[in-house]
């Protein structure tokens, strides 16, 4: 068990629709990140948040969006669903500002589904 | 884009023997990491190296660096069945100013066959 927790598991949902996922971190980790994984482009970073503060951004969509809450949770949403948008979704943590410089530490991950 | 790609893309081999993983990337780094993910679970981290070390252990675990052919190697020696994982290598790269962002590749497929 990382310390990472993320919910919910599993998201089944349509076309079209929005979402939200939550991450909450390790306890005593400032930094957030979010990657995509699925099985033609593999596990992409997205966005980090450090402290409340957006740090980092990758690959990600206009249509999603991140934000990290003072309690350091975070909350990554997916709106005008596409079915390519059907990937697992991780979020990880780490102390420091930069986690390409240290480990991060993953959750089990949200796998969503859309139809 | 992949900064890191993994060779072999898959890998069986009996259980006791020793299995090596490589990663190229393209441009200079500061480090590199490796990550582990049992299907469909979370990554765990193994090690992270230094572009100025060469070598390093953790267990049965050794990876070595050539930053002068931008490449990396993991050895797993003795596996196990519990070794069954995609092993995945990652580098920094900078995703704008003084921010990095980690770049994963896509990953070796380690099957160990008790």
């Amino acid at each position: 068990d990382s310390g990472v927790t993320q919910t919910p598991k599993h998201l089944i949902t349509a076309t079209g629709q929005r979402v939200t996922l939550r991450c909450s971190p390790r306890s005593g980790d400032l930094s957030v990140y979010w990657y995509q994984q699925s099985l033609d482009q593999g596990l992409q970073f997205l966005i980090q948040y450090y402290n409340g503060e957006e740090r980092a951004k990758g690959n990600i969509l206009e249509r999603f969006s991140a934000q990290q809450f003072p309690d350091l949770h975070s909350e990554l949403n997916l709106s005008s669903l596409e079915l390519g948008d059907s990937a697992l979704y991780f979020c990880a943590s780490s102390v420091a500002a930069s986690g390409a410089f240290t480990k991060q530490y993953f959750g089990p991950g949200t796998r969503l589904t859309v139809l | 884009s992949q900064q890191g790609e993994e060779d072999p893309q898959a890998l069986s081999i009996q259980e006791g023997e020793n299995a090596t993983m490589n990663c190229s990337y393209k441009t200079s780094i500061n480090n590199l990491q490796w990550y582990r993910q049992n299907s469909g679970r979370g990554l765990v981290h193994l090690i992270l190296i230094r572009s100025n070390e060469r070598e390093k252990h953790s267990g049965r675990l050794r990876v070595t660096l050539d930053t002068s052919k931008k490449s990396s190697s993991l050895l797993i020696t003795a596996s196990r069945a519990a070794d069954t994982a995609s092993y995945f290598c990652a580098t920094d790269s900078n995703s704008g100013g003084s921010n990095y962002k980690l770049t994963f590749g896509k990953g070796t497929l380690l099957t160990v066959n008790p």
